[in-house]
């Protein structure tokens, strides 16, 4: 069974400063897993995956995610809050439990960047 | 590439009422698969498809149908409208980008309102 944690729910940043948002997961086999962001009334778009190859991953807009096994971790980060990085966005786990790869969403961390 | 579509963007039913949400993608992708979004909740899968002909249930499938007759097209039926199935819904393709990893493509989303 896999599951996905989003610690925070609410994370606020000055704009210029650094981005953490913090995920965990538990996953029976190699997960894949990635970050989506989802601006206000828009759908979900793919910031990063991370699929078993460099466990430094770097996505789009300046954002990056490192999978940390012992940890059970795939924090995504950002060195420097720009106001358009205001949005929700979610961690999703997927492996081969079950014999297909459905994925479980995070509850959600909404990002606010403040002037 | 139009991606994934939906319609309608915006939907009020009646309690009873029925109704069909549309989802098409023309990526040719063999995984299609229907969430419900709620406050707080993330993305909850309803219904899945791993092919034309082939669908499964997910999460939370009761109140609603569905079928895939072609690979481009995947509706949702909602057979007897209830107010707890306001929500937004939001179809999604994907295809297996290595390794398991199933990357999803996100229609911009149906809010539906139950009165």
């Amino acid at each position: 069974a896999q599951s996905v944690t989003q610690l925070d729910s609410h994370v606020s940043v000055s704009e210029g400063t650094p981005v953490l948002l913090r995920c965990n997961y538990s996953s029976s086999y190699s997960p894949s897993l990635f970050w989506y962001v989802q601006h206000p009334n828009k759908g979900l778009q793919l910031l990063l995956k991370y699929t078993s190859a460099a466990t430094l991953v770097k996505g789009i807009n300046g954002f990056e995610a490192e999978f940390k096994k012992s940890e059970t971790s795939f924090h995504l980060t950002k060195p420097s809050a720009h106001m358009s990085d205001a949005a929700e966005y979610f961690c999703v786990v997927s492996d081969a439990s079950g014999g297909s790869y459905i994925p479980t969403f995070g509850r959600g961390t909404s990002l606010i960047v403040h002037p | 590439n139009a991606g994934v579509t939906q319609t309608p963007k915006f939907q009020v039913l009646k309690t009873g009422q029925s109704m069909t949400l549309q989802c098409a993608q023309d990526m040719n992708h063999e995984y299609m698969s229907w969430y419900r979004q709620d406050p707080g909740m993330g993305l909850r899968l309803i219904h899945y498809s791993v092919g034309a002909g082939i669908t499964d249930q997910g999460e939370v499938p009761n109140g609603y149908n569905v079928s895939r007759s072609t690979t481009e097209d995947f509706p949702l039926r909602l057979l007897s409208a209830a107010p707890s199935q306001t929500s937004v819904y939001f179809c999604a393709s994907s295809y297996s980008s290595g390794q398991g990893a199933y990357e999803q493509y996100f229609g911009p989303g149906t809010r539906l309102t139950v009165t």
